[in-house]
């Protein structure tokens, strides 16, 4: 299992709002370390999507939006597209573990 | 633009070597800490090593620690990273990952990645 717990999937129809969340613990997320998130089209490389638990790098619609509370952090699409069916990872820092994902969450529009 | 190609991949046999290589383009590479990042087939990310911009630390995965070099050559902008006694397990791609360090070297994240080199261990 990976440290930060996300998800396995999530679906949502053309134009709605999915969100998906990322767990962790005192050791990563609890302990103040910041969450970003990564956008994996099918077959390709992961991207970039959020850093530093809000903000967007350039390029990225604001559709997407990032938020952090205690443990765990949350990515939120709306207006959902098709072009977002894709895996998404959060990522964070461990005091024991060092840089750590999370087990990726499968983004199906329907 | 910021470019990063990996090579090296390739089959090996179980207990063998392999080193990989990742040639960077497009930015000042020696002001840069530069991560290698795996993915088995049909799973999730892995981090595997981080390398400073000086090379002067590096870091490992506990999956890999003792087995895996993680190095940079600055002078070619080029990351390295030494595979040996290589298992079944090691069996993924290889993406290696540009760091950025703005909220502190812990809060690093990955903003350029390359497109992976594949690298199978099967005898």
């Amino acid at each position: 299992q990976s440290v930060l717990t996300q998800p396995p999937s999530v679906s949502g129809a053309p134009g709605q709002r999915v969100t998906i969340s990322c767990t962790g613990s005192s050791s990563n997320i609890g302990a103040g370390y910041e969450v970003h998130w990564y956008q994996q089209l099918p077959g390709t490389d992961p991207k970039l999507l959020i850093f530093d638990n809000t903000y967007r790098p350039s390029g990225v619609p604001d559709r997407f939006s990032g938020s952090k509370s205690g443990t765990s952090a949350s990515l939120a699409i709306t207006g959902l597209q098709a072009e977002d069916e894709a895996d998404y990872y959060c990522q964070s820092y461990d005091s024991s573990l060092n840089w750590v994902f999370g087990g990726g969450t499968k983004l199906t529009v329907l | 633009q910021v470019q990063l190609v990996e090579s090296g991949g390739g089959v090996v046999q179980p207990g063998r070597s392999l080193r990989l290589s990742c040639a960077a383009s497009g930015f000042s590479f020696s002001s840069y800490g530069m991560h290698w990042v795996r993915q088995a087939p049909g799973k999730g990310l892995e981090w595997v090593a981080l390398t400073w911009s000086d090379g002067s630390k590096q870091y490992y995965a506990d999956s890999v620690r003792g087995r895996f070099t993680i190095s940079r050559d600055n002078s070619k902008n080029t990351v390295y990273v030494q595979m040996n006694s290589l298992g079944a397990e090691d069996t993924a791609v290889y993406y290696c990952a540009r760091s950025v360090t703005a909220s502190g070297w812990q809060n690093s994240y990955f903003d350029y990645w390359g497109q992976g080199t594949l690298v199978t261990v099967s005898s």
